[in-house]
């Protein structure tokens, strides 16, 4: 079944970690996205691929990285975690046509102590 | 620029009434519009769309949205609410670059 999943769903870390945060999807999908969005907040635009070996910066100064070496994967890591960076971290893709929708992953929801 | 209005943060309604989740949008061009709808810990979840042709849009779970062009206007509707609809509700329009622009969210809490 074609989907979208992020590992892992809940992770607690302490201050100076590196982490990377998954999101693989089997939909054959160009664009990957990721959002960070606290609980029941706005979705804030961190990083987007329009496809492999390209990355963006979106609206919000993130610091974590992206890379995208294949299709389906587009991990976000974060070199050294900090409690600013507690939230919630959304993945999506989407198709390239003008009328494709979003397609969501459940969410990483990241504890930094 | 394109943008996304939800003006309310929460709208509540008793169960059984019909719900009206607003959403107006700023954009140059023809509107793609999109609402999604989140539910606790979860990614968002795809509802409906409008893209062209009939105003009236019927999506999933009962959802339908109502495109007004005069009023730069894609409410959300539902004839009859269920306490299983509390939930956050986004709107979003697609920009010139293919990218979906959020609205900030409505927080919809249906009493019983």
């Amino acid at each position: 079944e074609a989907d979208i999943y992020q590992t892992p769903r809940y992770l607690v870390i302490g201050t100076g970690k590196k982490i990377t945060l998954e999101c693989s999807q089997t939909m054959g999908h160009d664009k990957m996205y990721w959002y960070q969005q606290d609980p029941g907040m706005e979705l804030h635009l961190i990083h987007y691929s329009y496809g492999v070996n390209s990355t963006e910066k979106g609206d919000l100064s993130s610091e974590s990285t992206v890379s995208r070496i294949r299709t389906e994967h587009f991990p976000l890591t974060l070199e050294s975690a900090r409690p600013s960076h507690t939230s919630q971290y959304l993945c999506a893709s989407s198709d390239i046509g003008r009328h494709a929708g979003y397609t969501f992953g459940s969410g990483t929801r990241l504890t930094v102590v | 620029a394109q943008s996304v209005a939800q003006p309310e943060d929460q709208v509540n309604v008793a169960e059984g009434n019909p719900l009206t989740v607003k959403c107006t949008y700023s954009v140059s061009g023809n509107p793609y519009l999109f609402w999604y709808v989140q539910y606790p810990n979860r990614g968002l979840q795809f509802l409906l769309k409008y893209i062209t042709g009939d105003n009236l849009v019927k999506g999933s779970y009962g959802f339908e949205a109502e495109f007004n062009k005069s009023q730069t206007s894609f409410h959300l509707k539902k004839p009859s609410a269920l306490v299983s609809d509390s939930a956050l509700y986004f709107c979003a329009v697609r920009d010139s670059n293919y990218q979906l622009i959020w609205g900030a969210g409505t927080k919809l809490i249906i009493k019983p």
